[in-house]
């Protein structure tokens, strides 16, 4: 079965500090993969994507992202974490296998930023 | 500006009531789907469609029924059959393989 899983259900970290958040997937084959932010109450913003190529993928808000089919991860980084990063973050994945395709969510990640 | 619109963002519903939540999107894309948020469990699809009046059921579509009559609009209504209705939903669009665009989300509560 397709699937994405997110160990981390909540991480903190310090303002200005490195951020890894872990994203596996299982697929029968290399998926489309995502990362999507959501603030309290409101809808998920896409970060960034994967199709192929670059296994090194730049997003939005200065976060990125590297794929890795040796370890079936795709983990969402960002160098310096400043306080409205705090959100909870989803990884995804999609595979392409006609009408009954669907993007598979993890459970997400909440992020907590301290001062 | 483009985008997607839901409505109401917030909506409370007695036991045995049919309610529906509406979803409407100018962004012209052809696939709409709505997805179900429970705390702790990410986001669960139960309907989604990829054309006009056609639509495919998704993991939890029991108790939950859509229609697809334009390509803007994509209504969910919360039948009286859904047990524990209350949650957290968002219909969102898209154009190109898993790449989604969302609303804001309605929050069902069932008194």
């Amino acid at each position: 079965a397709q699937s994405v899983t997110q160990p981390d259900i909540h991480i903190t970290v310090s303002e200005g500090a490195s951020l890894e958040l872990r994203c596996n997937y299982s697929y029968g084959a290399t998926p489309y993969l995502f990362w999507y932010v959501q603030s309290p109450g409101q809808g998920l913003q896409l970060l960034l994507k994967y199709f192929s190529g670059d296994t090194l993928v730049q997003g939005i808000k200065g976060f990125e992202a590297e794929f890795k089919r040796s370890q079936s991860s795709f983990n969402l980084r960002k160098p310096s974490v400043h306080w409205s990063d705090a959100a909870e973050y989803f990884c995804a994945g999609y595979l392409n296998t006609g009408t009954a395709s669907k993007l598979t969510f993890g459970t997400g990640t909440r992020l907590q930023v301290t001062l | 500006d483009g985008g997607i619109t839901q409505s109401p963002k917030y909506l409370f519903r007695k036991e045995g009531q049919n309610v529906t939540l509406s979803c409407e999107q100018n962004l012209n894309h052809d696939a709409m789907y709505w997805y179900r948020q429970d705390p702790g469990q990410g986001l669960r699809l139960i309907y989604y469609s990829q054309i006009v009046n056609d639509f495919q059921k998704g993991d939890i579509a029991e108790g939950y029924s859509v229609s697809r009559e334009k390509k803007e609009s994509f209504p969910l209504t919360v039948t009286s059959a859904q047990k524990n209705p209350t949650a957290f939903y968002l219909c969102a669009s898209s154009i190109k393989y898993g790449e989604l665009f969302f609303g804001e989300g309605s929050r069902l509560t069932v008194l």
